[in-house]
């Protein structure tokens, strides 16, 4: 079983805050995955990386994927309460295996206004 | 475009009643998952569907869980009978093919009395 380790697993912190959440694994995955899921909802996708080494940026969210693809963080700037949620990275294995994700546990973020 | 739509939202029964839950995924996605997200835990995937073939059911519980997707569009996953260990939100999600990023429904929420 491929797992996914996440930290911390609960954040809690005052707008205008940097944080910095983490996903780790001893084993590889081909991509890598990070949703974002709010109460009564599903998780919603916000980012894929695929290339060790690889950073994707979306506004304030800054992701990296590790040179050996095996871990993997989410870095905001400046944390706004709309930001609050449970954060959640997913490792997609190869292609002849399909596309099944294995899911960390997520890391719950509270963003106190 | 519509997104993938779940029913019921949420269900409560007793241990050892059946229940079924349905969903309709977005027009065109010919991959369906179904997977069962305890609280405080990461989706864990019970079945992934091609058109209307199963692609993947490792980690279904066979004994007691089953699910369709008869013409390949909306499937239903059923529970017979439940546990107190099924209370959990049951996410369905879509994709237009494999590898490619999934689109969660808002889930399901079963407590099991």
């Amino acid at each position: 079983t491929q797992l996914l380790e996440q930290s911390p697993q609960f954040l809690s912190i005052q707008e205008g805050e940097n944080l910095t959440v983490y996903c780790n694994s001893s084993s590889v995955f081909s991509s890598l995955q990070w949703y974002r899921q709010e109460p009564g909802e599903g998780p919603v996708l916000l980012v894929t990386v695929v290339t060790g080494g690889e950073v994707k940026k979306l506004k304030r969210l800054t992701f990296q994927f590790g040179d050996a693809r095996k871990d993997s963080s989410l870095h905001i700037t400046a944390a706004q309460p709309g930001d609050t949620g449970l954060y959640l990275c997913a490792g997609g294995r190869g292609e002849t295996s399909g596309s099944r994700l294995t899911f960390g546990e997520g890391t719950q973020l509270t963003v106190n206004p | 475009e519509a997104g993938v739509a779940q029913s019921p939202r949420y269900k409560i029964i007793e241990k050892r009643q059946s229940v079924a839950f349905w969903c309709n995924p977005i027009s065109g996605h010919a991959t369906l998952y179904w997977y069962q997200q305890i609280l405080g835990q990461g989706p864990k995937l019970l079945i992934q569907f091609q058109n209307n073939g199963v692609v993947d059911d490792s980690q279904l519980p066979k004994d007691r869980f089953s699910a369709e997707r008869l013409k390949g569009v909306d499937s239903t996953l059923k529970i017979q009978p439940a546990k107190l260990e099924d209370s959990a939100v049951y996410l369905c999600a879509s994709s237009s093919r494999p590898r490619l990023s999934q689109f969660f429904g808002p889930g399901t929420r079963l407590t099991v009395l």
